[in-house]
């Protein structure tokens, strides 16, 4: 079993549809990383968050350390929010991250 | 300010040759990864420095792969000889000490024949 389990694998939305993208880890965790990556591009972290919420303008992460869970939300999705989003959890004890496989989102116009 | 910086992007190689990437990272980050990722993966760890110092290499293949951080800012992971399997990206991403943000370059694709 993953430590890291994305739901779901793949999503395709309309543009102006609200999406969330579901993480659950089986680990105990310091933080928790949202990752970016666009086909053929590198990485970007989005957030990085050990509790409660955080919001970086339509892009929205929530985290339950108890339910070991996180969520990404994009509010009015755009054509350009079409990339692989990946979970990556950071261990407790130590530096190192966990990735998800990733959920691959596709926002058509 | 700029990224991490990558080179080359892409590489195309038979079996059995070598290959060597390079990264610079964010100016004053103490740590530098190195990691592999296949297509439809998540990234895994080779490597990780802390300044000059390799302080977590136990997922790498040290059979074929080696890195150094001479001087504790650029870094080069080399692999020899490639095989056919080593085909993936390699991504380099920079940290601030003690910091939990992650900056990542954009990749070098190998692509071994």
């Amino acid at each position: 079993k993953n430590e890291v389990e994305q739901s779901p694998q793949n999503l395709t939305a309309q543009e102006g549809e609200f999406i969330t993208i579901n993480c659950s880890y089986s680990v105990g965790i310091s933080a928790l990383h949202w990752l970016q990556q666009h086909p053929g591009g590198g990485i970007v972290s989005l957030f990085m968050l050990s509790s409660g919420k955080k919001k970086h303008g339509r892009l929205i992460a929530t985290i339950n350390i108890q339910e070991k869970h996180s969520s990404l939300h994009i509010t009015a999705s755009h054509p350009r929010d079409s990339a692989v989003y990946i979970c990556a959890p950071k261990g407790g004890s130590n530096y190192k991250l966990t990735f998800g496989k990733g959920t691959l989102l596709t926002v058509n116009p | 300010e700029a990224g991490v910086v990558q080179s080359p992007r892409y590489k195309i190689i038979e079996k059995k040759q070598p290959v060597a990437f390079w990264c610079n990272p964010i100016s004053g980050h103490n740590t530098l990864y190195w990691y592999l990722q296949n297509l439809g993966q998540g990234p895994e760890l080779l490597i990780r420095y802390e300044n000059e110092e390799a302080v977590d290499d136990s997922q790498l293949p040290k059979d074929r792969f080696s890195a150094e951080r001479l001087k504790g800012v650029d870094s080069t992971l080399k692999i020899q000889p490639a095989e056919l399997g080593d085909s993936a990206v390699y991504l380099c991403a920079s940290s601030p000490w003690r910091s939990g943000e992650l900056f990542f370059g954009e990749g070098s694709r190998l692509t071994v024949l």
